[in-house]
């Protein structure tokens, strides 16, 4: 049973530039979360996706949107790349919506200059 | 905001037992502890949650004081593999959002 994958492990971006980072859940997870993890910092929650719709929002500009696919698989988008965008950005899954049981991908790491 | 206070990091010898404290004074009756860890270059892992009672898994034990403004994790024989940064989370009934404070780096030690 594959866990929750993501892609690309590594991105190099330049300032300005626009991103979009990929996530398939676990098999049998319908709800989708994605966290944005500075170095040496806990993840933030950027925002959460079930029924293909974003359903919570954490503090993150417009900059940042997202998507969820019929198969539950989702995109995050990021805009007008900063250099503060550098980060891991952490996909994770989950069987509810409402559920702190998650299970977290590997992430992809994103590098603006 | 993180609800939960951890201390900075935290050394356990190899085989022994790893008690990793939390605070969560200010923990509201319908609110759960929850704890991950993240080993390094990898995404947070669940470890175990639990309510007001005591909880046991493979992974560890979860102990919550009767006034619930404290936990503690214990990793009963802690190996090296089990150095990572741990989350103490409490959940503030926001559906789903994991709200993640700085957590405690224990290293294992040979």
């Amino acid at each position: 049973d594959a866990g929750v994958t993501q892609s690309p492990t590594h991105l190099i971006k330049t300032r300005g530039q626009q991103v979009t980072l990929r996530c398939s859940p676990k098999s049998g997870h319908d709800t989708v979360s994605w966290y944005q993890q500075a170095l040496g910092q806990g993840p933030q929650f950027i925002f959460q996706y079930y029924e293909e719709e974003e359903r919570q929002r954490g503090n993150f500009p417009d900059r940042f949107s997202g998507h969820q696919f019929p198969n539950y698989s989702s995109e995050l988008n990021v805009n007008a790349l900063l250099l503060g965008d550098s980060a891991l950005y952490l996909c994770a899954s989950s069987l509810d919506w409402d559920s702190y049981e998650q299970y977290f991908g590997p992430g992809t790491r994103l590098t603006v200059t | 905001d993180a609800k939960t206070t951890q201390p900075t990091s935290m050394d356990c010898a190899e085989g022994r037992a790893a008690n990793l404290p939390c605070n969560h004074s200010t923990i509201s009756g319908n609110e759960y502890v929850y704890w991950y860890r993240q080993i390094h270059s990898q995404g947070p892992q669940y470890i175990i949650h639990g309510l007001k009672n005591n909880e046991t898994n493979e992974m560890a034990s979860l102990i919550i004081t009767e006034d619930r403004k404290s936990s503690t994790l214990i990793l009963p024989h802690a190996t090296l593999r089990d150095t990572a940064v741990y989350y103490c989370i409490v959940t503030v009934d926001s559906w789903g959002k994991l709200q993640f404070g700085a957590g405690t780096q224990v290293v294992v030690t040979p």
